[in-house]
């Protein structure tokens, strides 16, 4: 099964709110696990990733923690802001690693 | 130039004809990606190239999708016969090194449209 469920699918945060983006995924080909943002007419862009040795990654606001045992993992943007609005997709690879299967994405607003 | 582009932009085209989208990938990147993005939904995979060699086509549609990379630099996703469920946005990858592992840069994507 190549499957990864995100949610929620959309969000609204207050400036300065913590967003939380959640995503399951089934058996995949090795642990790696990235997030990509989009803006409107753009192509996503890689935002962090991950290779979980261990159970959280920081990159400035951006946090992914890593749950292996309940095959879930997220997204925490600390004090969240309005440039942050955009598409956010979590993703998994499978294929003998060829292949990244992405979530069906969120749609974050976050309010000035 | 220093990312992925693609042409044409945007793509109009009538139910039957067919179409080739170009992607120009960052030079010297080993891996490219085609994937499929429907309005409201993530990408969807259509087919891994590692150089020339087109590993992975498990995500084409049908076979009215054929996509090459002959010299395993600029790749072409070719659609015959459009059919309306054809519309969405076409995105093509690449990335460094071999397989998935790494950081996959994206262009800006066709957007095709099937009247």
């Amino acid at each position: 099964q190549q499957q990864v469920k995100q949610s929620p699918q959309s969000l609204i945060v207050q400036k300065g709110g913590i967003s939380i983006i959640n995503c399951a995924y089934e058996n995949t080909a090795f642990d790696y696990f990235p997030w990509y943002q989009q803006f409107p007419g753009k192509g996503p862009a890689l935002l962090i990733a991950i290779r979980p040795d261990v159970s959280e990654k920081k990159e400035g606001r951006f946090t992914i923690s890593f749950n292996k045992s309940a095959k879930q993992f997220s997204l925490h943007i600390m004090d969240s802001q309005p440039g942050d609005s955009a598409t956010y997709f979590c993703a998994a690879p499978y294929e003998y690693g060829n292949k990244l299967v992405f979530g069906a994405g969120t749609i974050l607003r976050v309010k000035s | 130039g220093a990312g992925v582009s693609q042409s044409p932009r945007y793509k109009v085209a009538k139910r039957g004809q067919d179409v080739a989208l170009r992607c120009d990938p960052i030079s010297g990147h080993v891996s490219l990606f085609w994937y499929q993005q429907a309005l409201g939904q993530g990408p969807e995979f259509l087919t891994y190239f590692q150089n020339e060699a087109q590993l992975d086509k498990s995500g084409l549609p049908s076979d009215r999708f054929f996509a090459e990379r002959p010299e395993g630099s600029v790749s072409t996703l070719k659609i015959q016969r459009t059919q309306q469920e054809d519309s969405a946005v076409y995105l093509c990858a690449s990335l460094r090194t071999s397989g998935v592992l790494g950081e996959q840069f994206f262009g800006p994507g066709t957007r095709l449209t099937v009247l």
